[in-house]
Parts: structure tokens; C-alpha cells; sequence
């Protein structure tokens, strides 16, 4: 079946560091892909997302792009802040069950001050 | 503002008992979605629903029932069937449950076992 997979965390980063969280997918079709971030107690909100092969989401100064040829969904920020301490899920839409979202586990980012 | 409502944000359940989580939207949204959340894992579907009236499982539904009665509402119940509930509950809703549409999510409920 489809799935997600994230790197693992924690990722620790300094204020102002270049953030990568790599994500990678299997799927049949061509599922669209989503960030999306937890805060502590909080449900998920949609970071970005992207709906076919080499379109770029971007939001809040966050950017992924759907890479078919390698399967893949990286989140990168040129300079993280200490609010962006956060867990963030990759997620793909998988159509076969009403388009459920299926995730990858997590990765939880850490920012220093 | 519009949202999705989850309540109660804390549960607890004693052996045996069924309890019913909440779930309302004001979005007019037509899918409606109730997910399970462990520590360190992502989120696994238990039921959908893309239309008033109907519902189907997702991957883990066994000891879970839920019913679709308005659009605005789609409650969970947590059977005794369901032998460890203890988790973090999310709702979530999309406009029509299309490939391209996001999903929105409410701020949870956490269910504990006494």
C-alpha cells in the first residue's frame, strides 16, 4: 500500500539555521503531497501542499517540491525560528479510501534561541 | 470563525464503558474524517465519511463505530471492543474529499483509560 516515510528527529537547529526535513512516498498514481505542523496540544494545520510533479508549495517562508523522479517531498526554510519548534507530518492523499491521508511519523524540530 | 469543534479535549474511560467523542464542523464541508494518533506515529484512519447518511472504515475501525446523521457532525464512539483507546483523537474535514483538497483539523481529544 501507499506510504510515507520521514527522517527521524529530533532535529535540533539553531535560530537563523537552514532547515531540511527529507521526506520520500510509494505510491500507485499520483498522489497530491502535504506538509503539515503540530504544535504541543494542538491539532494539524496545513503547511503546504502540491498536486502534480514539480510544483512547489510554499508558505510562511517553508517550501517543498513534488519530485516524481525520486519520490520525494523535502521541506526546507532558509532560516528557522524558535516558534517554528514544532512536529511536522508529510502527508499524500490516497484516493482509493476517500482520499485518507496517509502520514509519515513525524519528525519534531527543535530551535534554539 | 469557521472550524472544526472537537470536545471534550480530555476523556476518560473506565473498563467497559463506551464513550463518544465530538465532532462538528461549521465549514459546510462534505468529507468528514476521525483519525488515531500514538506517541511518535503518524495519524491512521479509523472512519471517513464523504456524504450525509454514509460512512466507511478506515485501516484500524475495529472497536469504533460512528455515525453521520448531520453534515455538520460526525461523533466517534469508543467501544468497549477497543482494548487499548488510550490515544489522541483528531477530527478532520475537506470540501468534497478530493485528491487536491486539504484537510483541516481540530485541536483533538485525549482519551485515557481509569
Amino acid at each position: 500500500g501507499d506510504s510515507v516515510t520521514q527522517m527521524e528527529g529530533p532535529v535540533t537547529l539553531s535560530e537563523e539555521a537552514f532547515l531540511t526535513i527529507n521526506c520520500t512516498y510509494t505510491a500507485t498514481g499520483y498522489p497530491s503531497l502535504f506538509w503539515y505542523v503540530q504544535y504541543p496540544g494542538e491539532g494539524l494545520q496545513l503547511l503546504l501542499k502540491a498536486t502534480k510533479a514539480d510544483d512547489k508549495g510554499s508558505n510562511k517562508g517553508f517550501e517543498a517540491t513534488y519530485r516524481k523522479e525520486t519520490t520525494s517531498f523535502h521541506l526546507e526554510k532558509g532560516s528557522v525560528q524558535v516558534s517554528d519548534s514544532a512536529v511536522y507530518f508529510c502527508a499524500l492523499s490516497d484516493q482509493r479510501f476517500g482520499n485518507k491521508l496517509v502520514f509519515g511519523a513525524g519528525t519534531i524540530l527543535r530551535v534554539k534561541s | 470563525d469557521g472550524g472544526i469543534t472537537q470536545s471534550p479535549k480530555y476523556l476518560f474511560r473506565k473498563e467497559g464503558q463506551n464513550v463518544t467523542l465530538s465532532c462538528e464542523q461549521n465549514l459546510n464541508h462534505d468529507a468528514m474524517y476521525w483519525y488515531r494518533q500514538d506517541p511518535g506515529q503518524g495519524l491512521r484512519l479509523i472512519y471517513y465519511s464523504q456524504i450525509v447518511n454514509d460512512f466507511q472504515k478506515g485501516d484500524i475501525a475495529e472497536g469504533y463505530s460512528v455515525s453521520r446523521e448531520k453534515k455538520e457532525s460526525f461523533p466517534l464512539t469508543v467501544t468497549s471492543a477497543q482494548k487499548n483507546p488510550t490515544a489522541f483523537y483528531l477530527c478532520a474535514s475537506s470540501i468534497d474529499g478530493g485528491a487536491n483538497q486539504p484537510q483541516h483539523f481540530g485541536d483533538g481529544t485525549r482519551l485515557s483509560i481509569l
